[in-house]
């Protein structure tokens, strides 16, 4: 089946660093999502990208949907401690109605 | 959000045993997900419905079946436990027509010893 290719596959930051994390498929994607899971909950979406090149933010967070239309990078800046947690990037392959789920990216931050 | 609910949170059961989690939403959402989740492997779909009665498998199937009688509840039965399906289960909801993204639960934590 699909996969997404999510990248790393773990982080360890101090507070106040900027994050980068990316997502990358070997087809097309119609849509691009990234949802953050807290310990113990499930995953919440955290931004939705609909078109090729869309830049999004949300707070400290920035998305974007690549223009080739098979990546997409999620970034934090000034990363703080309630922004542990296991990221996972998601999307809609062309023509298809079910998400693919990327392998998740966990954030830890020493404070 | 109280849109969608999973029962139990937690169960411990024996191999061999039935076990049923249940999903219920009150968002009128057409499609419903089970997920599975497990360290290194992320999200794995196991059935999906998308509607009443309709429904169909995902990734990981074997071993779990799965029942919709009703638009809010979503039913996820493992047959005969096995310990290979000790895990974090995740129900998801979403509508085409309410944007692109799923909504989750909070997750069931089961263990079969």
């Amino acid at each position: 089946g699909q996969q997404l290719n999510q990248s790393p596959q773990s982080m360890f930051i101090q507070e106040g660093e900027d994050v980068s994390m990316n997502c990358t498929s070997s087809s097309i994607f119609n849509t691009w999502l990234w949802y953050k899971q807290d310990p113990g909950e499930g995953p919440v979406l955290l931004i939705a990208l609909y078109k090729a090149g869309e830049l999004t933010s949300n707070g400290r967070l920035t998305a974007q949907f690549g223009i080739t239309r098979k990546d997409s990078f999620l970034n934090i800046s000034a990363s703080i401690p309630s922004d542990v947690g296991i990221y996972f990037c998601a999307g809609h392959p062309q023509g298809a109605q079910k998400l693919v789920f990327g392998q998740g990216t966990r954030l830890t931050i020493n404070p | 959000d109280a849109g969608i609910t999973q029962s139990p949170r937690h169960k411990v059961t024996e191999t061999g045993t039935p076990v049923t989690l249940r999903c219920h939403q009150t968002e009128n959402h057409r499609y419903m997900y089970w997920y599975r989740q497990d360290p290194g492997h992320g999200l794995r779909l196991i059935h999906y419905s998308y509607g009443v009665k309709d429904t169909d498998k995902g990734e990981v199937s074997d071993g779990y079946s799965v029942s919709r009688s009703k638009t809010e509840d979503f039913l996820l039965t493992l047959e005969s436990a096995t310990s290979s399906q000790t895990s974090v289960y995740f129900c998801a909801i979403s509508d085409p027509g309410r944007g692109y993204g799923y909504t989750f639960g909070s997750g069931t934590r089961l263990t079969v010893v």
